[in-house]
């Protein structure tokens, strides 16, 4: 009953592929995000969602596509992989757009290396 | 055992003690912060969040302290344990849809 889940946990991929990372929430929240964590542990948020509509999208390669094909789902597109897109990515939840007050669950993190 | 200036990245402690870990925000537009944990191979969890009208809260074996004149956000742990060890974040958000993190520090429990 994990609250938010994303998959795969762990991805190896060289460079030039594509791939996707899923992510679903079970606790009913409106507002998804995808946070990327960099080799120095700092956590920068890429995209926001907020009933499937984007939110939030900070300066992200265009190579990076978000998914929201309902509230409960956002998934993460990465086109031409690149060795700078190694890093883990999380995908949180929350239960609205406001921080204060709506803590943000966050998944347990995908780690992406690209050889 | 306590982390000081604008950022130690780690903190050791015997197990037993009291934890200080600093945090210094940099936007004063920040009005609400939050302290996050992050035990290896998880994501953050949620440990005390804090408003900025006030300067002090309390949570079970965790204080955090918030001094806004210097713009510096503490969090205590007290009689700090095993499970305790993990990386801390201080997060801040000024009151737009975005929490910002700051760099973490790892703290490690001595036995």
């Amino acid at each position: 009953d994990t609250a938010v889940s994303q998959t795969p946990k762990y991805l190896v991929t060289q460079m030039g592929n594509d791939k996707s990372i899923k992510c679903e929430q079970n606790l009913g929240h409106d507002t998804m995000y995808w946070y990327k964590q960099d080799s120095k542990k700092f956590l920068k948020i890429m995209f926001s969602y907020n009933n499937k509509e984007l939110i939030i999208n900070e300066t992200v390669p265009n190579r990076f596509s978000p998914k929201s094909p309902d509230k409960a789902h956002l998934n993460l597109h990465i086109n031409s992989l690149e060795l700078g897109d190694s890093a883990v990515y999380f995908c949180a939840s929350s239960p609205g757009t406001e921080i204060s007050g709506n803590t943000i669950y966050f998944g347990e993190g995908s780690w992406l290396t690209v050889v | 055992g306590e982390s000081v200036g604008l950022h130690l990245p780690t903190l050791s402690v015997q197990e037993g003690d009291n934890s200080i870990i600093n945090c210094a925000y940099s936007n004063s537009a920040s009005d609400y912060f939050i302290w996050y944990k992050q035990e290896s191979g998880k994501g953050p969890q949620f440990i005390i969040d804090i408003r900025s009208n006030m300067d002090k809260r309390q949570g079970q074996r965790v204080t955090v302290l918030l001094n806004k004149t210097v713009k510096h956000l503490s969090l205590q742990i007290a009689a700090t344990q095993p499970g305790d060890s993990a990386v801390y974040f201080c997060a801040e958000n000024a009151n737009d849809y975005k929490l910002s993190f700051g760099a973490g520090t790892t703290v490690t429990v001595r036995a």
